[in-house]
């Protein structure tokens, strides 16, 4: 079993959609978890950050953290264009190493 | 703005010839960086953990000796691709910690290396 699951998509929605993006993972020793961007040839950019349980938010970008069930979410409001990219869920127990989710592709279309 | 540089972006090189690519961390001290390796429409694949001052510590699986990794000042850390062959052409992306938040990574832009 990986230690963090995601659904690598394609996900569609057309523009102004709410998406629901979604991880889960297998260790309860987790402690931070993040939501990053990646762009198509780009590096990964950090989005959302969030410790222990509970939801963040920024903007239009919900983070939201069960660790009961062990399920992490991002929730994109009124989705642009722009918003088209993959989404990478990573979880981490506080040290070095962070492990990420295999990302998933997002189209939002106009 | 970036917080980790990365060059060069794209380097195309012929077959038996090696390839270096640079990580910088901009306004902070890095003692540790990452290198990770993406192929198409996969997730990131980590391939060592950079450790200024001493030897990197690669994943299982990582040939050390291929990719050579130097890690010479608390900004700077390198990967050199020796004698690369058209199956090391990937997407190359390095990462670092800033501060004491350990468990956040910073990434640079990525490096798209094709061996022909």
């Amino acid at each position: 079993q990986k230690e963090v699951e995601q659904d690598p998509g394609p996900l569609s929605v057309p523009e102004g959609a709410i998406v629901s993006l979604n991880c889960t993972y297998s260790n309860s020793a987790f402690q931070y978890f993040m939501w990053y961007r990646q762009y198509s040839r780009k590096g990964p950019e950090l989005l959302m950050y969030t410790y222990s349980s509970g939801n963040k938010e920024d903007g239009r970008f919900t983070a939201q953290v069960d660790k009961s069930s062990k399920y992490i979410s991002l929730f994109i409001r009124d989705s642009q264009p722009s918003d088209s990219a993959t989404y990478l869920c990573a979880v981490n127990t506080g040290g070095f190493k962070t492990i990420f989710g295999a990302g998933t592709r997002l189209f939002v279309k106009a | 703005g970036a917080v980790v540089s990365q060059h060069p972006s794209w380097v195309i090189c012929k077959s038996g010839t090696s390839v270096k690519i640079e990580c910088r961390s901009l306004d902070f001290q890095a003692t540790t960086m990452f290198w990770y390796r993406q192929f198409p429409k996969q997730s990131l694949m980590l391939m060592a953990t950079s450790n200024e001052g001493s030897k990197a510590t690669y994943e299982q699986g990582v040939e050390k000796d291929k990719f050579l990794i130097n890690h010479a000042s608390l900004t700077l850390s390198t990967l050199t691709v020796t004698s690369a062959h058209p199956e090391d052409s990937s997407f190359y992306i390095c990462s670092a910690h800033r501060g004491l938040a350990k468990n956040i990574q910073y990434f640079g832009a990525g490096t798209r290396l094709s061996v022909l």
